[in-house]
């Protein structure tokens, strides 16, 4: 079980805006930076949003970052058959003196 | 531009120990840009940090494996390892190594990842 706390799956049809929540605790997202990893079929994860709400370069402005509180989300907008994939939020845990993970989401474009 | 490769046998029998190595190129190991990581993935399962290296030596293990496994650096080779003794069939999974710089909390590059089978 993560320790970050993801639903399983989520979906939308091209061009629609698709959200995905991450959520943990007091020693992790609530007291440290949210980061965002996209793995493609079959690929490894590559960077997507780092410190929350930034994006690495070549990243496009589809996807967004925010957090409150112990919360953090994801959201893709103008959603394209591309972005099917698993999406995964990471944050420091202060408790484990580590790295935790989501345990994912997988998107699917209908 | 800094690339990781990892590398290792793809199977290892149990209560062995898995070796694997991450060949960095772009990069001096030990300039103090990055540390290093390991992650792995089992089949449709989720990612876990087993643990990291520093550009000086130092470790941080993930509490869950820390007393099976083992990170170091290879200066003249320019490669960091991962050893995990005692291996058991959990221990399938595709491992990542991975690179955070420094100042960064985010793993900035990953590799292109091994399978290893128990």
């Amino acid at each position: 079980q993560s320790v970050l706390a993801q639903p399983p799956s989520a979906s939308g049809t091209p061009g629609q805006r698709v959200t995905i929540s991450c959520s943990g605790s007091s020693s992790n997202i609530g007291s440290t930076n949210v980061n965002w990893y996209q793995q493609l079929p079959g690929m490894a994860p590559k960077l997507l949003i780092y410190r929350n709400n930034q994006r690495p370069s070549g990243v496009p402005d589809r996807f967004s970052g925010s957090k409150s509180g112990t919360s953090a989300s994801l959201a893709i907008s103008g959603l394209q058959s591309d972005d099917e994939a698993n999406y995964y939020c990471a944050a420091w845990d202060d408790s484990l003196n580590g790295p935790v993970f989501g345990g994912g989401t997988k998107v699917t474009v209908l | 531009q800094v690339q990781l490769q990892e590398s290792g046998p793809g199977l290892v029998k149990p209560s062995q120990t898995l070796s694997l190595t991450c060949t960095v190129s772009g990069d001096s190991i030990n300039s103090g840009d990055f540390y290093w990581s390991w992650i792995r993935q089992p089949a449709g399962k989720g990612l876990e940090c087993i643990g990291r290296v520093y550009s000086n030596g130092n470790t941080n293990y993930n509490p869950s494996h820390k007393s099976r496994i083992t990170m170091s650096l290879d200066t003249s080779k320019n490669q960091f390892s991962l050893r995990v003794k005692s291996v058991i069939a959990a221990d399938t999974a595709v491992y990542y190594c991975a690179g955070t710089q420094v100042g960064s909390e985010a793993f900035d590059i990953w590799g292109q990842g091994t399978m290893v089978t128990v």
